[in-house]
């Protein structure tokens, strides 16, 4: 299954909404994750199973989706938040990412 | 605390081999998943190599089918990736992350470097 992460990368202000998105070549069930990765650092994992926020992660990120449209939302970009974010499908091996997404300062 | 630990990347050469290691603590190995995601310098994330709990079964992804093998040692809390035929192409960062919620990856390592070059 390929996926198709949008933007590729984006320019925003502190306190904007930013929306990501990820579309899959075919339908997916609920196997769906979202990553931030900042630069020299690993990936972290923020959300799971298209919606569940992983623990410890701020309720300011959101994800939805089904099929094959997926979403990842932040309410209110914080400082903290300018990072790569990538998607990732759990349902077929194999376990394919996204491009990635670079949320940039604007 | 919960932690992955990568060692074994380096500078080799096209053709050679080289076994990179990942080794846990803080949780209970033999009952999680392992996976190998590797990212090519300013590169995107490619999912490598994922061995059951168990080591029971294993997926290989079909750019390193046949050069790469996963195993794994539970009383060593240690999972291998050993890579033969080595290729300018499978130079990347490699971590090993931990098969969480839903196989998403809720614990990575910090990665190892590996470089394959004349």
């Amino acid at each position: 299954i390929q996926l198709t992460q949008s933007p590729a990368s984006l320019s925003a202000s502190v306190g904007d909404r930013v929306t990501i998105t990820c579309r899959a070549s075919q339908g997916i069930d609920t196997f769906f994750a979202w990553y931030q990765q900042k630069p020299g650092k690993a990936p972290k994992l923020l959300i799971y199973d298209v919606s569940t926020l992983q623990g410890g992660v701020p309720s300011r990120f959101s994800g939805s989706g089904s099929g094959a449209n997926f979403t990842l939302t932040i309410s209110s970009l914080q400082p903290e938040d300018f990072a790569s974010y990538f998607c990732q499908q759990l349902d077929y091996h194999p376990w394919t990412f996204g491009q990635g997404t670079k949320v940039e300062i604007k | 605390q919960v932690q992955l630990v990568e060692s074994g990347g380096g500078v080799v050469q096209p053709g050679r081999s080289l076994r990179l290691s990942c080794t846990a603590s803080g949780f209970p190995f033999s009952s999680y998943g392992i996976h190998w995601v590797r990212q090519a310098p300013g590169k995107g994330l490619e999912w490598v190599a994922v061995i059951w709990y168990d080591g029971s079964n294993e997926y290989i992804a079909d750019s390193v089918k046949g050069r790469f093998t996963i195993s794994r040692d539970n009383p060593k809390n240690t999972v291998y990736l050993q890579m033969s035929s080595l290729r300018a192409e499978d130079t990347a960062m490699y971590y090993c992350a931990r098969e969480g919620p839903s196989s998403a990856h809720d614990i990575w390592g910090q990665g190892t470097m590996v470089t394959v070059s004349p």
